[in-house]
């Protein structure tokens, strides 16, 4: 089972300001078949991101994604208010997924 | 437009047993896997397995292997979630999810609670 090891845990910044989360793999990601979420309190996960670096339908361009193998990140250029909520990475290059731990991405 | 719809929030003791579904529309629901995600209170995603409600193929994380069953019915496009005994450490939020280059949509969470 690969592990995904999101960091920071906590991101404080302030609305314009540039994040980039971090997610490892314990090995590497079969196709880059890497996810990234969006979750917002008591809302179901958004999907933002897949193969690595695809927007998912309707995500501003402000959320990119890149990398390869076992080092992803997920960049979010000019931080708007509603940015602000907790984000996860996940694998599906295996047949058993898996998601990581999540960073949180708070007003500073 | 993709749904998918879940069934409401349950409150159980432990010992007993549960069914909680997600039914899919606006999609052809044999085309796709449904995953189904944990969340326990205050806690990350948990990824439980997967199941493909044509060929039947299920796959189980090892941390819920065991511990529950995926189903899915063709014929109302509807996927199941089921214990056969729940235990307190089971309290949490439950998704569905369709997966399609990740999970591209997702059920609103079923929130089961077990408690003497």
């Amino acid at each position: 089972e690969i592990v995904l090891t999101q960091s920071p845990g906590t991101l404080s910044l302030s609305p314009g300001e540039r994040a980039t989360l971090s997610c490892r793999a314990s090995q590497s990601v079969t196709g880059n078949y890497l996810a990234w979420y969006q979750q917002k309190p008591g809302q179901a996960p958004r999907l933002l991101i897949c193969d690595a670096s695809n927007r998912a339908t309707g995500i501003p361009d402000r959320f990119s994604g890149s990398g390869s193998g076992t080092d992803f990140s997920l960049t979010i250029n000019r931080l708007e208010p509603e940015d602000f909520a907790v984000y996860y990475c996940q694998q599906h290059g295996t047949s058993l997924h898996t998601f990581g731990g999540g960073t949180q991405v708070e007003m500073k | 437009e993709v749904q998918l719809v879940q069934s409401g929030a349950e409150e159980k003791k432990p010992g007993e047993s549960l069914k909680i579904s997600c039914k899919a529309s606006g999609y052809s629901f044999t085309n796709y896997y449904i995953a189904w995600v944990r969340q326990m209170p205050g806690k990350g995603l948990e990824w439980m397995g997967i199941v493909h409600p044509s060929n039947s193929d299920i796959r189980y994380s090892p941390s819920f292997q065991g511990q529950v069953t995926f189903s899915a019915d063709k014929s109302v496009s509807t996927a199941y979630l089921q214990w056969n005994s729940l235990q307190s450490s089971d309290t949490a939020i439950y998704y569905c999810a369709r997966h399609n280059c990740g999970c591209d949509h997702w059920g609103q969470g079923t929130l089961v609670t077990v408690s003497s």
